[in-house]
């Protein structure tokens, strides 16, 4: 079954990084593009970024642009750069499935950004 | 900056059917859009209930069904059970690569 599992996050003071990983398993991952989408606490969805699955195209929401990159090898990542209180949230890693949709998440990681 | 829309709470009475909406805040929202409709529980990752439209993701009861409902996507919830009580969100493909979610739905069954 299609499993993916997101790692890296943490505490992180404004104006730092952070690298966030998702290892995926249970199917073809070169085949398919994915996604990071993000959920402040208490708060609702938010669609980051997604990579074709050949890595060959990348987007994303205007409030992350230029802080942050997706990029892939076997694993997904999203390098989070100048990070901000505002940027506090989990972050799920999404499978694009047919239909340009959403269909398979992760369980999230925490990324809460404080000094 | 594109807005899509969805009711803020919805209630619904155990057995009974509602219809939770999807929509823009300046146009219509057609197939083209490719709306998906998520589940999500309390503490819990979403789930995927519907993409493009109106297919129902594997394993989701039939009681659950998308639509467009006049310039608006609907997901439906037919004999809605004490278990549905969840947040519910769409997302909208708007093209070049770009999606965006809705603000959310609380469904309450009571």
């Amino acid at each position: 079954q299609v499993q993916l599992v997101e790692s890296g996050g943490g505490v992180v003071q404004p104006g730092r990084s952070l690298r966030l990983s998702c290892a995926a398993s249970g199917f073809t991952f070169s085949n398919y593009g994915m996604h990071w989408v993000r959920q402040a606490p208490g708060k609702g969805l938010e669609w980051v970024a997604v990579i074709w699955y050949d890595g060959s195209e990348k987007y994303y929401a205007d409030s992350v642009k230029g802080r942050f990159t997706i990029s892939r090898d076997t694993t997904l990542y999203l390098q989070m750069n100048s990070l901000r209180a505002e940027d506090t949230a989990v972050y799920y890693c999404v499978r694009l499935g047919s239909g340009w949709t959403l269909d398979y998440w992760g369980r999230g990681t925490l990324v809460t950004v404080s000094s | 900056q594109t807005v899509v829309t969805q009711e803020p709470s919805f209630s619904v009475s155990p057995g009974g059917t509602v219809t939770l909406t999807c929509g823009l805040d300046s146009g219509s929202v057609s197939t083209g859009y490719y709306p998906t409709w998520f589940q999500q529980t309390p503490g819990q990752a979403p789930r995927t209930l519907i993409y493009s439209t109106n297919t129902r993701s594997s394993g989701v009861p039939d009681r659950f069904s998308g639509s467009i409902l006049g310039n608006k996507a609907a997901l439906t919830i037919t004999g809605a059970q004490a278990d549905d009580e969840s947040d519910y969100y769409c997302v909208l493909y708007m093209g070049s690569g770009i999606w965006v979610f809705g603000g959310g739905t609380k469904l309450t069954v009571l």
